[in-house]
């Protein structure tokens, strides 16, 4: 059974950092990319980011291109996003998603039940 | 960046009806469009991927159409467990974008 289970939301101050983790189980994880989207309260899903399954190449949303990180340790099973620089605006739930193969591939197949994030004073 | 937009924003609708839910790229995305249910307070879940291949598990009530700009989800008969939201996603260019989300409520 495919697993993905986030960690590390939490309340931060703005201008802060934080670095969230998925531990993925049930599948061979080096072989998919991978990524996280989030949800402010009340609003829609916004993609964040993803990483290739190999971790050579990454993708970010505007919202997030140079103050978001991702990378990956397949050893671990375990992907990251790094947050720096954070405002209200991050304020969200994150979930951790893993990218489907078929086709063209990158639609998301399995989730995570999403960690928060809270950026507040 | 592609934006999705999706109709309606909501859409009410009685049990045992059909539900059609469209949704539009700013630009062709070929049939690389995904479809997403979200109940409250649980992660989204994958529907349909290539516009119209149901994901592991979804119902055959649920088929997808469409191609280059124009999508549309249709839910054949609505049983009490498919009053959600429904994400659109378009998986054929970078940035990856969501629609803004159609919900189905009970009529």
């Amino acid at each position: 059974e495919v697993q993905l289970l986030e960690s590390g939301g939490a309340l931060v101050q703005p201008g802060g950092s934080l670095r969230l983790s998925c531990a993925a189980s049930g599948f061979t994880f080096s072989n998919y990319p991978m990524s996280w989207v989030r949800q402010a309260p009340g609003k829609g899903l916004e993609w964040v980011s993803a990483i290739t399954a190999s971790g050579a190449t990454t993708y970010f949303a505007d919202s997030g291109r140079g103050r978001f990180t991702i990378s990956r340790d397949n050893s671990k099973n375990t992907f990251y996003l790094q947050m720096n620089s954070l405002t209200a605006e991050d304020t969200a739930v994150y979930y951790c998603a893993r990218n489907g193969l078929v086709g063209a591939g990158d639609y998301l197949d399995y989730w995570g039940q999403g960690t928060l994030v809270t950026v507040s004073s | 960046e592609i934006v999705m937009t999706q109709s309606p924003a909501t859409l009410s609708v009685s049990p045992g009806e059909r539900a059609t839910l469209s949704c539009r790229a700013s630009q062709s995305v070929s049939s690389n469009l995904a479809w997403y249910q979200q109940k409250p307070g649980q992660a989204p879940r994958l529907l349909l991927y290539g516009a119209s291949t149901r994901a592991t598990g979804i119902p055959a009530r649920f088929s997808g159409s469409g191609s280059g700009t124009e999508f549309t989800l249709t839910i054949s008969s609505l049983q009490s467990e498919d009053f959600a939201v429904y994400y659109c996603q378009q998986n054929n260019n970078w940035p990856l974008t969501f629609g803004q989300g159609t919900k189905v409520e009970i009529k």
